[in-house]
């Protein structure tokens, strides 16, 4: 069993619409990072959060630590939007970085 | 900054062969990181460094991987020989701290036929 999990794996949206990817951890982390991969390129660090939530423009980025488990909302969702969004828990005290298997977005005009 | 910078951006190479893959992390980054992307697997660790020190290199998955760090701002990864299960894409990556954000490098595209 994969000790960090994503859902759903594959995600279809229209324009506008609001978004949500869960992403749950059986291990102790210090720190659960959102990562944003586009088709063809580099990954890109969205969220590093340990407790509470984060707003970036239209993301929003929530960790309950009780519950193990954390959200990536997107408001108004865009085509740009499309791409691959990856949690990671920083696991233990060596700072490695456990990864789920990703979500695949995609947003429909 | 440029950010974190590999080379190659792609790399096509006959099984048998040498491979290095190069990173220069952050200027002032402590952390650095190689990763390895594939479909079935995902995005996995296969080695870190702190301060230019190996601390895990428990994901490098053969005695064929080495990874070096000689100094602040370069580290290699090199496979000897290479095979085509080795294919991926390599990521590298640098932060300044071990639970601070990472920043990643566009990655190396490696096939090996």
């Amino acid at each position: 069993k994969n000790e960090v999990e994503q859902s759903p794996q594959n995600l279809t949206a229209q324009e506008g619409e609001f978004i949500t990817i869960n992403c749950s951890y059986s291990v102790g982390i210090s720190a659960l990072h959102w990562l944003q991969q586009h088709p063809g390129g580099g990954i890109v660090s969205l969220f590093m959060l340990s407790s509470g939530k984060k707003k970036h423009g239209r993301l929003i980025a929530t960790i309950n630590i009780q519950e193990k488990h954390s959200s990536l909302h997107i408001t108004a969702s865009h085509p740009r939007d499309s791409a691959v969004y990856i949690c990671a828990g920083h696991g233990g005290s060596q700072g490695n970085l456990i990864f789920g298997k990703g979500t695949k977005l995609s947003v429909k005009p | 900054d440029a950010g974190v910078i590999q080379s190659p951006r792609h790399e096509v190479t006959e099984m048998g062969q040498e491979v290095t893959l190069r990173c220069k992390p952050i200027s002032g980054h402590d952390y650095l990181f190689w990763y390895r992307q594939t479909m079935m697997r995902g995005l996995e660790l296969l080695i870190y460094f702190n301060n230019n020190v190996p601390i895990d290199d428990s994901g490098m998955p053969e005695d064929r991987f080495s990874a070096k760090m000689p100094n602040a701002s370069f580290s290699t990864l090199k496979i000897q020989p290479s095979e085509p299960r080795d294919s991926a894409v390599y990521f590298c990556a640098s932060s300044r701290d071990r639970t601070y954000e990472q920043y990643f490098g566009p990655g190396t595209r490696l096939t090996v036929t």
